[in-house]
């Protein structure tokens, strides 16, 4: 199905384990984000790529760990998870800079819980 | 001083009546402005954007930027219950990279 997905939806791990979150898009978009959204913070940028083989930080990168081998793929990996990076976590991608291309579209998240 | 500031609610309107939400950024130079509405346990969708001074109408929306004073607005005209969620601002920084979210401001609307 075209559209954004993301997997698993729901993830209970413990703290010290490696965890990665995955996402997917069809659109050929070049951009794809990270964001962690806790009560209080609204969406907080974690880490971004303007494509294949390029990332950058966002404002909360410590812990986190990206990739993108593919233009569709941008998994996000949790080194070694602890209870702080419980949270909801969206993946979303836009087609890049100008105008409407700005929009970001959102996949339906990961609700991780680090016990 | 937070990047991108919303009051947090929740704001409680009547049905039929305009809801007003409101945002205030930092980087004067910004120049993409987004409102995304999201209901309880989904994810954020776009409802509209906004990139020159004045008003802009979509239906039963208008978002309003005024970049001297470094606000955006957005009305809802005629509030339907399912109207109420919560309300992103989202505002894109100088560099055009990275898209700084607000908290959300928490709307209801009573039928």
């Amino acid at each position: 199905d075209a559209g954004i997905t993301q997997s698993p939806r729901y993830k209970i791990t413990e703290t010290g384990r490696q965890v990665t979150l995955m996402c997917h898009q069809t659109w050929s978009h070049s951009y794809m984000f990270w964001y962690r959204q806790d009560l209080g913070h609204g969406l907080r940028l974690i880490y971004y790529s303007a494509a294949a083989d390029i990332t950058d930080k966002g404002e909360v990168p410590d812990g986190y760990v990206v990739s993108r081998s593919k233009t569709e793929n941008f998994p996000l990996t949790l080194e070694s998870a602890t209870r702080s990076q419980t949270s909801v976590y969206f993946c979303a991608s836009s087609g890049g800079r100008g105008t409407s291309t700005d929009t970001q579209y959102f996949g339906p998240g990961t609700r991780l819980t680090v016990l | 001083q937070k990047e991108v500031e919303q009051n947090s609610g929740p704001l409680s309107v009547p049905e039929g009546a305009i809801a007003s939400l409101n945002c205030t950024y930092s980087d004067r130079g910004s120049q993409s402005f987004f409102w995304y509405r999201q209901y309880s346990g989904k994810s954020p969708e776009l409802i509209m954007f906004i990139y020159s001074n004045g008003d802009k109408e979509d239906g039963r929306f208008t978002a309003q930027l005024n970049k001297a004073s470094q606000y955006v607005s957005l009305l809802i005209r005629d509030s339907q219950p399912s109207d109420s969620a919560t309300y992103l601002c989202a505002v894109l920084n100088t560099g055009g990279f990275k898209t700084i979210f607000g908290a959300g401001t928490r709307l209801f609307v009573k039928a």
